[in-house]
Order: structure tokens, then sequence, then C-alpha cells
């Protein structure tokens, strides 16, 4: 069974603060990982990663993965207070409809 | 707005009662997916849809749940008989077929609706 793992379960920083949130997974048949964004309502797409080691990158938000090690980052620079919300990392198989297997998410909470 | 609607937003019923929810993907997208999150957990896959045809459905989906596309365009979710395992959000999202650009993926991003919440009391 596929399985994501995501790390830490919550964070509270600081405007201004990087953050690093973390995802391993278990998955048959690799074909892709995935990070949204979630505030209290519709998961918003934020990056799509299937090869190791290309960074992917979109204004303070960055993210890579490690296919051997089986694990992907998310990286935040310069934190703020709309940054808040639970970032959900998922998974997705070779031949798959997109049938995502998520994590429980990390809960960031940025403070003015 | 021309993004993925549900309705109801919020539902509150009493257990053994039989609820439904509708969904109203993104005109063109072939493809429609329901999945449900409790609280605390990310989203569980449930099933989905291309066009009509019900392709898969997730071992979640006891025999009380029932899905429907039949015009391959809106769907349903109904749920019978509520238990209070039930409650939970339940999201509807749609996608199309164009690929990803330079993955060859034939399944384009997700885009997910803002959900129903169900409370069973």
């Amino acid at each position: 069974e596929d399985k994501v793992v995501q790390s830490p379960l919550s964070l509270v920083v600081h405007e201004g603060d990087t953050v690093t949130l973390n995802c391993s997974y278990e998955v048959t048949n690799f074909r892709s990982l995935l990070w949204y964004k979630q505030e209290k309502k519709a998961p918003t797409f934020l990056f799509m990663l299937t090869s190791s080691g290309i960074e992917k990158k979109s204004g303070r938000l960055s993210s890579i993965l490690d296919k051997k090690e089986l694990f992907s980052i998310l990286n935040i620079t310069a934190t703020q207070t709309g940054d808040s919300a639970v970032y959900l990392c998922a998974v997705d198989r070779t031949g798959s409809a997109r049938q995502l297997t998520f994590g429980s998410g990390t809960q960031l909470t940025v403070l003015p | 707005d021309t993004g993925v609607s549900q309705d109801p937003r919020h539902k509150i019923t009493k257990r053994g009662q039989n609820v439904t929810f509708r969904c109203d993907p993104i005109s063109e997208h072939n493809r429609l997916y329901w999945y449900r999150q409790t609280l605390g957990q990310g989203p569980e896959f449930l099933t989905y849809f291309q066009n009509e045809a019900q392709l898969e459905k997730s071992r979640l989906l006891s025999d009380r749940f029932s899905a429907e596309r039949p015009k391959g365009s809106f769907s349903t979710l109904e749920i019978q008989r509520t238990e209070q395992g039930d409650s939970a959000m339940y999201l509807c999202a749609s996608s199309s077929l164009t690929p990803w650009a330079g993955t060859g993926d034939l399944t384009g991003e997700l885009f997910f609706g803002e959900g129903s919440r169900l409370t069973v009391l």
C-alpha cells in the first residue's frame, strides 16, 4: 500500500523566517510527487516533481525530489502571514489517472 | 466562476439519513474525482469517472456510497444510511486529458472544489 509521511505535523514561525517541509514516500511504480496548499478550502496545486535533483521554483517557494532516498522537501523563504496553510504532499503512480495518495499535511502558521 | 463547484457546502444530518452531494466540474474536463478528507488528514481517493464511466472505486467506498455522472458532466455522490464515521469533507476534483508539458503524462492537473462538509449527528 502506498504511503506518504510528512513532517513536521505543525510549525509556527515568524514572518521573514525560512521553513523546510518534508515528505517521504513509499509507492509502487512511482510517477510523480505533488505539493498542494490548502487554506481551509480547496487544495491548490503548487508543484509536480518527476525527476530527482531538479528544483522547481515559484517565487519564494521551491521544491526538490530525491527518488533514491524517496523524499521531497518544500522550502518557503521570507515567509509571510499569507503562507499560513496546510501543505499537502501526494504521490501518483504510473498508469493511474491521478488517484493520488496524500500525506496528512504540515500545518504552517506564520505569525506577524 | 469557472472552477469546480460543489453543493451543498455544508450538510448536517442525523445518523441513518441519506445525503447527496453534487459536483460541477470545469466544463471541458473529462475526468472527475471524489476524495474524502477527515480532520487532520490528507484527502483520500474514493472514485473517479472518465466522461460518464466510473473507472475505479476505492475499497473505502462501501456499499452505502454510490456515485454517478450520468451525462459526463456533473456528478452526484450519495451516502445511504449515514453513520457518524461518514462525517468528513467530500472533495470533488476534475482534470483534462491534456498532457503535462514535457512529461508525457496523460492526465492534467487536478482542480479541486471547495468541498461539501458532512456532519452526522
